[in-house]
């Protein structure tokens, strides 16, 4: 089956580091991938997504690349900030997993000023 | 804005005292959906709803139904909560898509479920 597998925190960076957070996968067929981010206390928000390879997604800083051949979606921000700590879930659907979405086991990112 | 609203956002009730849990959408999406989410845990699919068909998780446990009168709500019934089931509840809803494929899911903001 489905199944994502994404770098297990928790991370903590300084205030404007470098973020990359790995996440890979395995699906049948050609699955749209999704990067959502959950603050404390609330549900999760869509951050964003790729639907077919090579596509990039990118919010509010963040960027993620379809990379068939490497089967990843690594999330990127060039300078975080303290707003930006939040745990970070990469997902997928695919008609493999008859559409429901495969969560990976979440990262927690702590940013420090 | 069209979104995704659950209520309450907050909820504590007794164990084995039942308990409603409520979800309503402006997004008119054909499907939506139950996960249960334990700290530090990623969310768990309880079941969903395509339309008016229901569709339960193999694992969902039986003290947990669902009803969907409408398109836009969406309630979680938890017959007899057990401390077990303290957990942060998210409604989600997505557009099915016309080559049976599922759009991206919006989530609401969570109940979280105390059970004293």
């Amino acid at each position: 089956g489905d199944s994502v597998t994404q770098m297990e925190g928790p991370v903590t960076l300084s205030e404007e580091a470098f973020l990359t957070i790995n996440c890979t996968y395995t699906a049948t067929g050609y699955p749209s991938l999704f990067w959502y981010v959950q603050y404390p206390g609330e549900g999760l928000q869509l951050l964003l997504k790729a639907t077919k390879a090579d596509d990039k997604g990118s919010n509010k800083g963040f960027e993620a690349t379809y990379r068939k051949e490497t089967t990843s979606f690594h999330l990127e921000k060039g300078s975080v900030q303290v707003s930006d700590s939040a745990v970070y879930f990469c997902a997928l659907i695919s008609g493999g997993s008859n559409y429901k979405l495969t969560f990976g086991k979440g990262t927690l990112l702590t940013v420090n000023p | 804005d069209a979104m995704v609203i659950q209520n309450p956002r907050y909820q504590v009730t007794q164990f084995g005292k039942p308990v409603t849990l409520s979800c309503s959408q402006t997004l008119n999406h054909n499907v939506m959906y139950w996960y249960q989410q334990k700290s530090s845990q990623a969310p768990k699919l309880l079941f969903h709803y395509y339309d008016k068909d229901f569709n339960n998780e193999a694992d969902t446990p039986d003290n947990f139904q669902s009803r969907r009168p409408n398109t836009s709500f969406c309630f979680l019934d938890i017959r007899s909560p057990g401390l077990g089931d303290a957990a942060m509840y998210l409604c989600a809803t997505s557009r099915a898509l016309s080559a049976g494929g599922r759009d991206t899911q919006y989530f609401g903001p969570g109940t979280r479920l105390t059970v004293l």
